[in-house]
């Protein structure tokens, strides 16, 4: 049973379509993270959400927008996709935001490929 | 803001042999948790090894240790008995309560036969 799901795994798509990855965790977390893994395999924190609510929004374009329909779901909607968006998107969760002792558990990953 | 520094970039190391990555970051916080992940080509991100800053002692788990120095700000993974299935990226991470965990830049570690 996998914790934290993402799907899909792979993505290739044209420059200027939207797409959407969507992420479920069954772990009974509170606090749900996006990350962006870069070509140079750096990890950069892009949205946080706990309990559906907003708390981390870093300098990430306006195109990306995620969506929390119940603390269990955490999906992310990319608009007028571009090449630099390429990259390997996490999903993770923590207990919430406050208990991070045990860190944060991921998901396998989205490799999204804009051509 | 806190930093995470990893300055080896690659490291090799015979199978059966023991290897440490390096590690330092850079707080204000006195109360915080570290953590070493493994990501492997499957790109699986999976939770080595935790430490938290208040515990004096070097947590071990198996073939994994650390070295905390908690006033150098180091927070070194030492891997005994290196196999083959420890090669991966190996990423250390620094979190504080309220706030999103931070990675360094990776060490790429590679075991050879």
């Amino acid at each position: 049973d996998t914790a934290v799901s993402q799907t899909p795994k792979y993505l290739v798509t044209q420059m200027g379509n939207d797409k959407s990855i969507k992420c479920e965790q069954n772990l009974g977390h509170d606090t749900m993270y996006w990350y962006k893994q870069d070509s140079k395999k750096f990890l950069k924190i892009m949205f946080s959400y706990n309990n559906k609510e907003l708390i981390i929004n870093e300098t990430v374009p306006n195109r990306f927008s995620p969506k929390s329909p119940d603390k269990a779901h955490l999906n992310l909607h990319i608009n007028s996709l571009e090449l630099g968006d390429s990259a390997v998107y996490f999903c993770a969760s923590s207990q919430d935001h406050f208990r991070v002792y045990s860190g944060y558990t991921f998901g396998s990953g989205t490799r999204l490929t804009v051509v | 803001a806190q930093t995470v520094t990893q300055s080896q970039p690659e490291m090799s190391v015979q199978e059966a042999e023991t290897v440490t990555l390096s590690c330092t970051y850079d707080t204000s916080e006195n109360n915080y948790y570290l953590f070493w992940y493994k990501q492997p080509p499957s790109r699986q991100m999976i939770l080595v090894i935790r430490q938290e800053a208040y515990k004096q002692q070097n947590a071990t788990e198996n073939r994994f240790s650390v070295n905390f120095q908690k006033a150098a700000k180091s927070f070194s993974l030492k891997i005994s008995d290196s196999q083959l299935g420890d090669t991966a990226m190996y990423f250390c991470a620094f979190v504080h309560n309220n706030n999103d965990m931070r990675f360094g830049a990776g060490t790429r570690l590679t075991v050879k036969p």
